[in-house]
């Protein structure tokens, strides 16, 4: 089975912090992306990456950045944290072209 | 742009169907998706189909294409307490790379 993990479940953070969150996955997907999903909003695609050191923005990729330095960690980070980017984050990986499989989400507070 | 609408909510009986729609717009999709999300957890694959295809049955799961309305629906026969979750239907169209367009999801509720 693929497996997809993300580093915490919760994370409590304060306001002007540099957050990272990060996902390992073990099936050797070229892509891997990450959401944000907020209520009655569904997920949105903060950013994707389709191989080692490549990276793309997606729909709402301000106040973020990525990194992937290896093909199987992607990691999300939150330069400096505000209340507004309080909410559940979700890391997916898939072989182009093919389903994507996420992990288990990040919920994020930042207060 | 690419936009996926589902209703954001459906109540149903125990061991009644419950069908589930969405709608999208982007005539190029290639594959369609459905996805299950229970609380506190990640996105689970339920199931998907082809665009080029209209029914796919995967045991209680059946998916319904029309691809002249952009329409798509999820059945599931003889709804039981653990199907109550949110489910997401995808697209994924040709020039996306793999990215996938979420719709805001639909909460189930099971009731006995």
């Amino acid at each position: 089975d693929v497996k997809v993990t993300q580093s915490s479940r919760y994370l409590v953070k304060r306001t002007g912090e540099k957050v990272f969150l990060e996902c390992v996955q073990d099936m050797d997907h070229e892509n891997m992306f990450w959401y944000r999903q907020d209520p009655g909003l569904g997920l949105r695609l903060i950013y994707f990456s389709y191989d080692v050191k490549m990276k793309e923005k997606g729909d709402i990729p301000e106040g973020y950045s990525v990194s992937r330095e290896k093909k199987e960690r992607f990691s999300l980070i939150l330069e400096s944290a505000s209340t507004n980017q309080t909410s559940m984050y979700l890391c997916a990986s898939s072989l182009i072209g093919k389903a994507a499989f996420f992990g288990q989400g990040t919920r994020l507070t930042v207060v | 742009g690419e936009d996926v609408e589902q209703s954001l909510f459906l109540s149903v009986r125990e061991g009644d169907s419950s069908v589930i729609n969405c709608t999208y717009t982007d005539s190029s999709s290639t594959y369609l998706y459905w996805y299950k999300q229970e609380p506190g957890a990640g996105l689970q694959l339920l199931t998907y189909i082809f665009s080029n295809m209209d029914m796919k049955q995967d045991q209680r799961l059946t998916v319904l294409l029309n691809k002249k309305d952009k329409h798509l629906s999820l059945r599931i026969a003889d709804t039981q307490t653990g199907d109550s979750a949110i489910y997401f239907c995808a697209e994924m169209t040709t020039d996306s790379w793999g990215k996938l367009q979420f719709g805001a999801g639909t909460q189930v509720v099971v009731t006995p």
